[in-house]
């Protein structure tokens, strides 16, 4: 089924370790970005890609890295996990109109 | 800086009581304005686009309107199956992302 496709679906890490959250998408959407969840703040944007090569900063992007090297795969890497990162991230692509298509989420804990 | 805030936090209502999410904004230019659904466990779910003021949009029981300050999702006569949290969010014109608010969410009981 087309659409946006996030692994793991869980994960728990130790306090300064470091770990890949994959994403990808087979609509051949420009436009992605992550996204952490947090009780009581909605969704808060990490970072986010136009396109294949180019990234930029959201609202909350220290502690994470991502690159863009194709089209299809967005990963986000979380370089010295710490408990303040513990949430509900999503990846979510969009093409030149409409709204976002999510995926279905990765719950971490850090502890 | 852009702000959303959706009242009320959280609904309860009985199935066929009809009722009104509110989806309150502050952006320099408003490229959209987006409804979308979320169940619990999963991802948001896209419903409605708004893009400019008196602009309505329906789909089943949901009915949204934007206002220049302002969006209602209205749902009409609603089922148990409706229950989810809301999520409004804004998207200015100079960029990509997009604004959420902290979401509604409903329960409607049978």
């Amino acid at each position: 089924n087309a659409g946006v496709t996030q692994t793991p679906k869980f994960q728990v890490l130790k306090t300064g370790q470091s770990m890949t959250l994959q994403c990808a998408q087979d609509m051949n959407h420009e436009y992605m970005s992550w996204y952490r969840q947090d009780p009581g703040m909605g969704l808060r944007l990490i970072h986010y890609s136009v396109g294949a090569g180019i990234t930029d900063q959201g609202e909350v992007p220290n502690g994470y890295n991502v690159s863009r090297s194709t089209t299809e795969d967005f990963p986000l890497r979380l370089l010295s996990a710490a408990p303040s990162q513990t949430s509900v991230y999503f990846c979510a692509s969009a093409g030149v109109s409409y709204g976002y298509t999510f995926g279905s989420g990765t719950r971490l804990t850090v502890v | 800086e852009d702000q959303v805030t959706q009242s009320p936090e959280a609904l309860r209502l009985q199935e066929g009581e009809s009722s009104s999410l509110n989806c309150s904004y502050t952006v320099s230019g408003l490229r959209g304005l987006f409804w979308y659904r979320q169940d619990p466990g999963k991802g948001p779910e896209f419903l409605f686009t708004l893009y400019s003021a008196g602009e309505e949009k329906e789909k089943e029981r949901l009915k949204a309107t934007l206002t220049k300050k302002e969006s209602f999702l209205h749902i009409t006569a609603p089922k148990p199956e409706d229950s989810a949290t809301y999520l409004c969010a804004v998207q200015a014109p100079n960029n990509n992302d997009m604004r959420f608010g902290a979401g509604t969410r409903l329960t409607v009981k049978p």
